[in-house]
């Protein structure tokens, strides 16, 4: 079982304010970093896949940073609207190519 | 397209009972999993295949059984259903090992 923490594990930010949240990971026998999207009643989404130190990934107005030395990675929201009120997850790709997931980080964004 | 679809959308199964839940996609993705949700402890892996023909354990293996007889179906198997498997289920899948995962719509099953 492999210790994959996301921090926190909630949090509620104001319309047009900005966020992030942190995904730590074991530094060592990394493949990727995976963070998905979940919204409620329905499926978790891939937002990004992210394999090489310093990698920084954009989807709009959410982007990741990766730090695989240190074990972890960063995803920032910016100029949050309601529609990004979901639970965002990460996971762990080992060089088994096993996921393993953290508990997720549950944002609510309040018009 | 379809995607990745799973059936049933829920069931209740009495304690002792098998049960199949299915999972096909077309896609053509060589590997594809099977997790279990549960509050507060997330997605947690079951049983994958990396490919047609293969499978391997998970995280938490012990009362499920899985098969891939081909590459669009990957059917999971209670056979003897407890309370604790009381769950939602997922079925991914992805092109291949080391790629983003693409999730089914889940199966809530309750184990009474």
């Amino acid at each position: 079982i492999l210790n994959v923490e996301q921090s926190p594990q909630s949090l509620h930010v104001q319309e047009g304010d900005s966020t992030n949240f942190t995904c730590s990971f074991p530094s060592s026998n990394f493949y990727a970093l995976h963070w998905y999207r979940w919204e409620t009643a329905k499926s978790p989404e891939a937002l990004f896949v992210m394999t090489l130190n310093g990698d920084e990934k954009k989807k709009g107005q959410i982007s990741a940073t990766l730090n695989t030395k240190e074990g972890y990675s960063y995803l920032y929201i910016k100029g949050s609207q309601p529609e990004d009120s979901a639970t965002y997850l990460c996971a762990f790709h080992d060089n088994d190519y096993k996921l393993s997931f953290g508990a997720g980080t549950t944002v609510t964004v309040r018009a | 397209t379809a995607g990745i679809t799973q059936a049933p959308t829920s069931q209740i199964l009495a304690a002792g009972r098998s049960m199949t839940l299915r999972c096909t996609q077309d896609m053509r993705h060589n590997a594809m999993y099977w997790y279990r949700q549960d509050l507060g402890l997330g997605l947690r892996l079951i049983h994958y295949s990396n490919t047609a023909g293969t499978t391997g354990k998970g995280e938490v293996p012990d009362g499920y059984s899985v098969s891939r007889a081909n590459t669009d179906d990957f059917p999971l198997t209670l056979a003897s259903a407890v309370p604790s498997q009381t769950s939602v289920y997922f079925c991914a899948s992805s092109r291949d090992a080391h790629n983003e995962q693409f999730f089914g719509p889940g199966t809530r099953l309750t184990v009474l």
